[in-house]
């Protein structure tokens, strides 16, 4: 059975730092590319950032680009997002979720999603 | 403002069908067969309904279609039960490895 479970979460103030963490069971993990979506209350889902398989392949959106990192552990079959310079606006339940693939057309699909994190930026 | 759009709402009675309209640019839907589509109920994870414009993922209902005409991406879901009410949002692949997602459109079953 396949598991993603989201943790980290917390309550911080702005400008720091926070990183999240995704396990993953049930299937073999470093065959497959993972994402970070958020959505702040009440609101859409956003995508943050994608990784493959192997790491090699790494996207964000403008909007996280150059304060998120996106970073795995094939061999602790885990994901994780460091996050920096946090603000009000990144406020938000963060998924994690597995890909329909590790690379091409099936990456930028998110197919199996964890319950989510808390993160709440507030001072 | 979402790259995508997609009306806020639509409803329908049981037994119905409805669509629910995509709008990109040659950017993203027009671009490349990389659109998917998400049911979401409150206060749950996501769940992928569609791929690839119009594949239907292990454990979608047979009742869900997607199809893509231009720029604009469809999702049809036949038969209306009560339990299709949620929130649904569509996603595509845009030009410069980015996802980009529609601002979500809530089914209301009649």
């Amino acid at each position: 059975q396949v598991q993603v479970v989201e943790s980290g979460g917390a309550l911080v103030q702005p400008g720091q730092s926070l990183r999240l963490s995704c396990a993953a069971s049930g299937f073999t993990f470093s065959d497959y590319g993972f994402h970070w979506v958020r959505q702040a209350p009440g609101k859409g889902l956003e995508w943050m950032t994608l990784i493959s398989y192997n790491g090699r392949e790494r996207y964000y959106a403008d909007s996280v680009k150059g304060r998120f990192t996106i970073s795995r552990d094939n061999s602790e079959k885990s994901l994780y997002l460091q996050m920096h310079s946090l603000r009000a606006e990144d406020t938000a339940v963060y998924y994690c979720a597995r890909a329909l693939g590790g690379s091409g057309s099936y990456l930028w699909a998110p197919l199996d999603w964890g319950q989510g994190t808390m993160v709440t930026v507030s001072s | 403002q979402s790259a995508l759009t997609q009306p806020a709402s639509v409803s329908g009675s049981p037994g119905q069908s409805i669509t629910i309209p995509c709008t990109g640019s040659n950017n993203d839907i027009g671009g490349l067969n990389i659109v998917s589509w998400y049911q979401q109920h409150p206060g749950k994870a996501p769940k992928l309904m569609i791929f690839g414009v119009t594949e239907r993922p292990s454990g979608a209902s047979s009742r869900f279609s997607g199809s893509k005409s231009g720029n604009t991406a469809y999702l049809t879901i036949s038969t209306l039960q009560a339990e299709d009410e949620a929130d649904y949002y569509c996603w595509s692949y845009a030009s410069g490895n980015i996802l980009v997602v529609g601002g979500g459109t809530r089914l209301t079953v009649l």
